[in-house]
This record gives structure tokens, sequence and C-alpha cells, in this order.
């Protein structure tokens, strides 16, 4: 079974620079999941998809931050502008449904801005 | 407070040795728990549940005291193989019950 795919692995951009981050989750996969992961720290939950539809979006800086999924598979990330402090990894996470105890990670974005 | 606390480490044992960690999490509300493991620049991944009876898979050992918000994770006879970043996992507030990730214990396991 293939697992989460995330692209680009890699970016490197100036800051007030724009990236987008394209996430594709398991198949079959109702929920899907972007966190931030900042050097020594935790995942922290950005946003959480159910199909099409945003469940909770509470810690996404959305003056500079969006993300959608509109046909309920795949997904984009964008940040506009880019700030130094949005050097991080984002990692896609998916499950079969909300609430559920297991979740699948992709293999993450690295982002550093300069 | 952070909703889930640990001790950030570094931890580095010798091969062979038994090492624990431990989480404290601060939504009394919270029912399910977890370890995640992450190497080196590589994506977490679940190495087990934790439940209220306590559990064990081989040389892992999960607890859970729900009056104190306290999880421990127990290694005996650590593995090179062993060295990553441990990171307790609890399921959040809100009617999603998402995750929410400590910042993880560094674990190096030396020849």
């Amino acid at each position: 079974e293939a697992g989460v795919a995330q692209s680009p692995r890699y970016k490197i951009i100036e800051k007030r620079q724009s990236v987008a981050f394209w996430c594709n989750p398991i198949s079959g996969h109702a929920t899907l999941y972007w966190y931030q992961q900042i050097l020594g720290q935790g995942p922290k939950l950005l946003i959480q998809f159910q199909n099409n539809g945003v469940v909770d979006d509470s810690q996404l800086p959305k003056d500079r931050f969006s993300a959608e999924r509109l046909k309920g598979v795949d997904s984009t990330l964008k940040i506009q502008p880019a700030k130094l402090e949005d050097s991080a990894v984002y990692l896609c996470a998916s499950s079969l449904r909300q609430g559920t105890n297991t979740i699948y990670f992709g293999e993450g974005s690295w982002l550093t801005v300069v | 407070r952070k909703e889930v606390e640990q001790d950030p480490g570094p931890f580095n044992v010798p091969e062979g040795a038994t090492v624990a960690f431990n989480c404290t999490y601060s939504n009394s509300a919270s029912q399910s728990f977890f370890w995640y493991r992450q190497d080196c620049r590589k994506e977490p991944k679940l190495l087990m549940s934790v439940y209220s009876s306590g559990n064990e898979d081989g040389r892992f050992t999960a607890q859970l005291n729900r009056a104190s918000q306290y999880i421990s994770l127990l290694i005996r006879d650590s593995k090179l193989s062993d060295s990553a970043t441990y990171l307790c996992v609890v399921n959040g507030k809100g009617s999603a019950r998402q995750l929410t990730f400590g910042s993880g214990t560094q674990l190096t396991v030396l020849p």
C-alpha cells in the first residue's frame, strides 16, 4: 500500500516569497492533517480536513497560511509571504476517519526561509 | 502549561541498558495515549499505544497513570537501533480529538 506522498521534499526561499506544498494521502483515508515541526519540537497541528471540509484550523496563521482539499483527496498548503520563523518541516498525515487513533505521516517537506 | 510535556534529554545510554521516559499531560479529558518514534530527519511513526492497565511489546513497556496524568515508556536491553526521538502523544481538545505531540525525548544508545 502506498504511503502518504508529499512534494517537494526540500525548498529554500527568501523571506516574503511564497511556497506551496502538495500532499496525496493514503487511498481511502478521509481525514488529512498538516503539521508543522520546528527543529527540536514536536509536530504542531495546523489544519485538519475531513473529506473536503475543514475540521480544525485554529492554529493556522491565516494571515499567511492557507490550505485546501478541494476534491477530498490531495491537498495543498501555501505560505505567502514567508517569514524566517516558518522554517520547519511540514508534515502531511492521513487517517481512515476523524478521531481514529492511528495516523500515518508522509516524509515531510523541509522548508528553509532565508 | 504545555498540553504534553516531556524531558527533552538527551539520554545517552550504553547498549543493554534500561531507560525510562516520562511524560505528563494537562487535559484530564484525554482518552487515548501513544508513543511515536521519530528517527533523525524522518517522519514520526507509531511505536505503541498506551493502555490503562499498562502494556508491553517486546522490550518496550508503556504505562499510564490517569490520576497523575502521567505516561511512561520503558525500554529494556537497549539496542543501537533504538536511537531516535520518542514522542509522547495524547488526543487533545475538541470534538475531533486531534493528536497533540510532546516535544520528544532524544535517545542515543552507545556501543
